[in-house]
């Protein structure tokens, strides 16, 4: 079946100027999870979501990061004001409620900002 | 402090060789464990994992990683290493604090396989 989508692959975008990504997890995963690869800090959780629970939003560097999910599925992380520190590669996964554990991720976004 | 070590950031190691990718984790409790694998430009790909029981888990594309309680290690291993396996491996623990189901990562372990 399809796994976890993410749009665009690739985003450079102007230092200042905000960004939305795109996540469509798999289908009937429950759970949705943003992670940020850099270079300087590795890879770090950003936020989760489960349900119709509120979001774990512990991760976020900044109030210009927030996330939101529609409808229990599609997710779009966006960054306001992007600075040259934000660039980095923003991977999301899904998993199940059952297996929460288990998280698959998608290709990732590559944030580029000059 | 709670952290996920991976000591080695390069290995490099010739086709046909067994390896051995180390793994060591700071957490008051066993945590679930976890061995990622990316290949450049994908995402991140659950070789294998272990919550409990036997200590010896095997995983996909040959793989399997051995859970150490005494040593708070989670070392993976692969007897014969294929050019494909050229990547880099990142092991994972989900901590046991708060409920979280968020994965906390090592800093990674870049393997590249000489012909």
């Amino acid at each position: 079946g399809a796994g976890v989508s993410q749009s665009p692959s690739n985003k450079v975008t102007e230092k200042g100027k905000d960004v939305e990504l795109r996540c469509d997890p798999i289908s009937g995963h429950t759970a949705l999870y943003w992670y940020r690869q850099s270079l300087g800090q590795g890879l770090e959780f950003l936020i989760y979501f489960q349900g119709n629970s509120a979001p774990d939003k512990s991760g976020l560097p900044s109030d210009r990061f927030s996330a939101e999910r529609t409808g229990g599925s599609v997710s779009t992380l966006t960054i306001q004001r992007t600075q040259q520190e934000d660039s980095a590669v923003y991977l999301c996964a899904s998993s199940t409620r059952e297996l929460a554990y288990e998280q698959y991720f998608g290709p990732g976004t590559r944030l580029t900002v000059t | 402090a709670q952290s996920v070590t991976q000591p080695d950031i390069h290995i490099t190691v010739s086709e046909g060789a067994s390896l051995e990718l180390r793994c060591n984790y700071s957490y008051g409790a066993t945590p679930y464990l976890f061995w990622y694998v990316q290949s450049p430009g994908q995402g991140l790909q659950l070789l294998l994992k272990y919550f409990s029981g036997d200590t010896l888990v095997q995983g996909i594309k040959g793989f399997e990683a051995e859970f150490k309680r005494s040593q708070s290690s989670f070392n993976l291993r692969k007897p014969s290493v294929h050019w494909s396996d050229a990547a880099e491996y990142f092991c994972a623990v989900v901590p046991f604090s708060g409920g979280y189901n968020k994965l906390i990562f090592g800093a990674g372990t870049r393997l590249a396989v000489h012909p």
